[in-house]
């Protein structure tokens, strides 16, 4: 079965300082992977996805993620947070061939300081 | 607009009293899903359905219940709510459910507070 970790409940930065927030999956078989962010009182929405093309995934708003096999990792990076980025993000996973029921992370809070 | 809507938004009840949540797309998706989120466990499913009339448990299915007769809807009924029912609810949908490949379209969110 394949299961998602998402390193840190809270990263805090300040603005203009680099985004990084840690997802590492377990799957028996190479994973599809996506990066949601929920902004408050609002429901999830697609960042970005990686379904085994380019290892290097563009999103919305200047997210990238990078697809690493070998560290069993899908980390989401910014160069720059803006304050408009707080919200909550979820790494999830499905297994390519596989009906579609992703398995979410239990999410990381990205709080942004002025 | 394409979205996924949940109905009510807010809702404070009692131990108890049944009531449902209703959730609609108008994308004609054939996946939908629900879900229901709580502080420092993420998101957890509740129950999901592939098509029409095909629903299935997800995780944790305890005390609820669903049906899917029209593709659009898919409501998740609590026939003796609990105030471990207390929860943050989202429906989900996606084109299929047969290919992991595609996005997950989420509601707005239904806040539930059962006393």
């Amino acid at each position: 079965a394949q299961s998602v970790t998402q390193l840190g409940s809270h990263v805090s930065v300040s603005e203009g300082a680099l985004v990084l927030l840690r997802c590492n999956y377990s799957s028996s078989v190479p994973p599809y992977l996506f990066w949601y962010v929920q902004y408050p009182n609002q429901g999830l929405q697609l960042l970005l996805k990686y379904t085994s093309a380019a290892t290097l995934v563009k999103g919305i708003n200047g997210f990238e993620a990078e697809f690493k096999k070998s560290e069993t990792s899908f980390h989401l990076t910014k160069p720059s947070a803006h304050m408009s980025d707080a919200a909550e993000y979820f790494c999830a996973v499905t297994r390519p061939g596989g009906s579609y029921i992703p398995t979410f992370g239990r999410g990381t809070s990205l709080i942004v300081h002025p | 607009e394409a979205q996924v809507t949940q109905n009510p938004r807010y809702l404070i009840t009692v131990t108890g009293k049944k009531l449902t949540v209703t959730c609609s797309q108008n994308m004609n998706h054939e996946y939908m899903s629900w879900y229901r989120q709580d502080p420092g466990l993420g998101l957890r499913q509740i129950y999901y359905s592939m098509n029409v009339e095909v629903t299935d448990k997800g995780d944790v299915p305890e005390g609820y219940k669903v049906s899917r007769k029209e593709k659009r809807n898919f409501p998740l009924i609590l026939e003796s709510p609990s105030p471990n029912q207390t929860s943050l609810y989202f429906c989900a949908s996606s084109l299929s459910g047969l290919v992991g490949t595609g996005e997950l379209f989420f509601g707005e969110g239904s806040r539930l507070t059962v006393l």
